[in-house]
């Protein structure tokens, strides 16, 4: 049973326009959630993360929301650009922090 | 800084055989991670190192040991190589509590036929 759930395997978005990529969680102990970017043929590399004290945590174009009570977080890129074109994965921590818990992934496809 | 390596970047098994994949970190990390990405599963973690000198399995330890051979060094094993156990490979580190990210290498395309 995943704990961490990425329920769109895609989005295509328009340059210029807003990319929301969702993500929900069962594991009510999870505190600390983070999103990866990955590109084909490399690792993924960290692009934000939010802690569960906050709703809300911006980083330039990238902006994490948290609603606890629904056990869900989205990140939302604004503009969005052609680079941003990768799949994203949404991970979730305990406090303990030793293990992340990954989502499916999102594949984002921004359009010229 | 070469951050996170990861050798080799392919390898292709035949049913039975062993190998070895290593992973080296230059940042000074305490924790190191392998993990595995199946399509649509995301990363599935497999064994970590908290420290230097500690292992513990993960979600899918099963097929696979584990070796923190210094505080630089974590490789992972596998002893008897199955067609289920194709997929891609990440070594991942961490600086230690006060950080929950975890920095990624490039990855080992494993097939096994």
């Amino acid at each position: 049973d995943q704990q961490v759930k990425q329920n769109s395997p895609s989005l295509s978005v328009q340059e210029g326009r807003i990319s929301i990529l969702n993500c929900d969680y069962t594991n009510s102990m999870f505190d600390y959630f983070l999103w990866y970017k990955k590109y084909p043929a490399e690792g993924p590399t960290f692009l934000i993360s939010i802690s569960s004290i906050k709703d809300k945590n911006e980083d330039g174009r990238f902006t994490v929301f948290l609603n606890k009570s629904a056990k869900h977080l989205s990140l939302h890129i604004v503009p969005s650009q052609p680079g941003d074109s990768a799949v994203y994965f949404c991970a979730a921590s305990n406090n303990a922090g030793n293990m992340l818990t990954f989502g499916g992934g999102t594949r984002l496809m921004v359009k010229p | 800084n070469a951050g996170v390596t990861q050798t080799p970047k392919f390898q292709v098994l035949k049913t039975g055989q062993s190998m070895t994949l290593q992973c080296a970190q230059d940042m000074n990390h305490n924790s190191m991670y392998w993990y595995r990405q199946d399509p649509g599963m995301g990363l599935r973690l497999i064994y970590y190192s908290a420290s230097e000198g500690t292992t513990d399995k993960g979600e899918v330890p099963n097929g696979y040991n584990v070796s923190r051979l210094n505080k630089r060094e974590f490789s992972l094993r596998l002893e008897s190589a199955a067609p289920s156990q194709t997929s891609v490979y990440f070594c991942a580190s961490r600086p230690g509590l006060a950080s929950n990210e975890q920095f990624f290498g490039p990855g080992t395309r494993l097939t096994v036929l």
